[in-house]
Formats: C-alpha cells, structure tokens, sequence
C-alpha cells in the first residue's frame, strides 16, 4: 500500500509554464523532503519541512518553491519551468511513529514525478 | 562533514550468483545510522534496512543480508542468489543528529542482473 503519493507520476510541459508538483503523505510524519534526480544518480536535497508553515532550502539550489499549509501535503511550485529542470523529482517523509507504527526518522519516498521541459 | 562513497558503480552478474555491495562511510558523530534503498527502473525509493552505529550484529532478511563494520567504516548488503527483479539502483544512506538528521546518500550502485 502507497503511504506516500506524488501527482503526476509524468509531465511534459512547455518552457516558461508554472508547474505544481503535488505530494501527499498518510503517516502523520512532521517532516517532508522534496529531492532532484537523474534517473539512477545521485539524489539531491532541494527542499524540506519540518512541520506546518516551516520550510528550508537544501544542499541544492534550486527555482522551485514550497509550502507546507498541512502535515500532510507539501507541494513544490515551478514558477517558469526551463529545458534544465527536466530531472525526477522524489517526495519523501519522516517522523515519530505515527499511525503507519514505522521508524522515526526513517525517510519513506513517493513514486517520483518525472518532469521533462521542452 | 559526511560522506558516502559506494565504489561500485555498476555491477554486472548472472541469476544465481551472489553479489555483495560495498559502501563505506565517514563521519564525526559517534551516533548516527546507515540506510540501504533500492530504486527499481520505475524509479522509486524503496526502503530496505536502516541500523544504528552502536548495533554491529549482522542482519539477513531472506536472501538479503548486511555486515556493518565500524571497525573499517562500512555497511556492505549481500544478495544472495540474485534474481533478474534485484536489478536496480542501490543507494547506501548516513544520517546522524549533526547533520541535522538528513541523510547522506552516496552515488549509487546500478546492479544488473542477467538470465
């Protein structure tokens, strides 16, 4: 069973449109992570929450913006989406045990949404 | 600061055979644990094992198996008589409270395993 879900899985898009990727988890997890990857590579912390209206930028840098309004969702916003944002964008979440009965601080990642920009 | 380093970047072999992936690691922290995920080609984290750095005693889930080794700073993970669906990418993972609990994941091993 999926825990934690990212919409869309794909997305081919336009240069210069604003894109939200979506990101919603049913653990009750107090902290959530937004990662960049090339498929099979190294992944990149770009941004992470640790609770409502708490939000920090990664070791990457990155255009994309985030909110955390409720635990459970946390969105990621491409103002103008460019050709060099074409990667994998991975969701994930931590926390104390909530109601899944899982590890604290173990991270549990979403499917990934796959962005190409044209 | 903390580093991973899995060596391996891609590893080839046939079903059946064994196969062990190596990742060593380094930090200051005397407290802090070490992570293995599997990433499928459908591109999801799978989370496989996660250990603490005062727990050495070796695990094995089924045909998987972890030797975790302060003494050289490594946490190897062991397939044994790998299948064709074992085939992904292999991240080796460090997070300890200094670092302010993110992990550290180290650049991936990429395991093929062919009929």
């Amino acid at each position: 069973e999926a825990d934690i879900y990212q919409t869309p899985r794909y997305l081919v898009i336009g240069t210069g449109k604003k894109i939200t990727l979506e990101c919603s988890q049913t653990m009750g997890h107090d902290k959530m992570y937004w990662y960049q990857q090339d498929p099979g590579m190294e992944l990149h912390l770009i941004h992470y929450s640790y609770g409502v209206n708490s939000t920090e930028k990664g070791d990457l840098s990155s255009e994309s913006t985030v909110s955390r309004i409720r635990t459970e969702h946390f969105p990621l916003t491409l103002e103008s989406a460019r050709p060099s944002h074409t990667s994998q964008y991975l969701c994930a979440s931590s926390g104390i045990l909530g109601t899944s009965g899982r590890f604290q601080e173990t991270q549990y990642f979403g499917p990934g949404t796959r962005l190409l920009v044209l | 600061a903390q580093k991973v380093t899995q060596a391996q970047t891609e590893i080839s072999v046939v079903e059946k055979e064994d196969v062990t992936l190596d990742c060593v690691y380094e930090t200051r922290d005397t407290t802090y644990y070490l992570f293995w995920y599997k990433q499928p080609p459908s591109g999801e984290l799978v989370f496989l094992i996660r250990r603490n750095s005062f727990d050495e005693q070796n695990e094995i889930s089924g045909r998987y198996s972890w030797n975790f080794q302060k003494s050289t700073s490594s946490f190897n993970f062991t397939i044994t008589a790998s299948q064709v669906v074992d085939s992904a990418v292999y991240f080796c993972a460090l997070q300890s409270n200094n670092a302010g609990n993110m992990l550290t994941f180290g650049g991936g091993t990429r395991l093929m395993v062919k009929p």
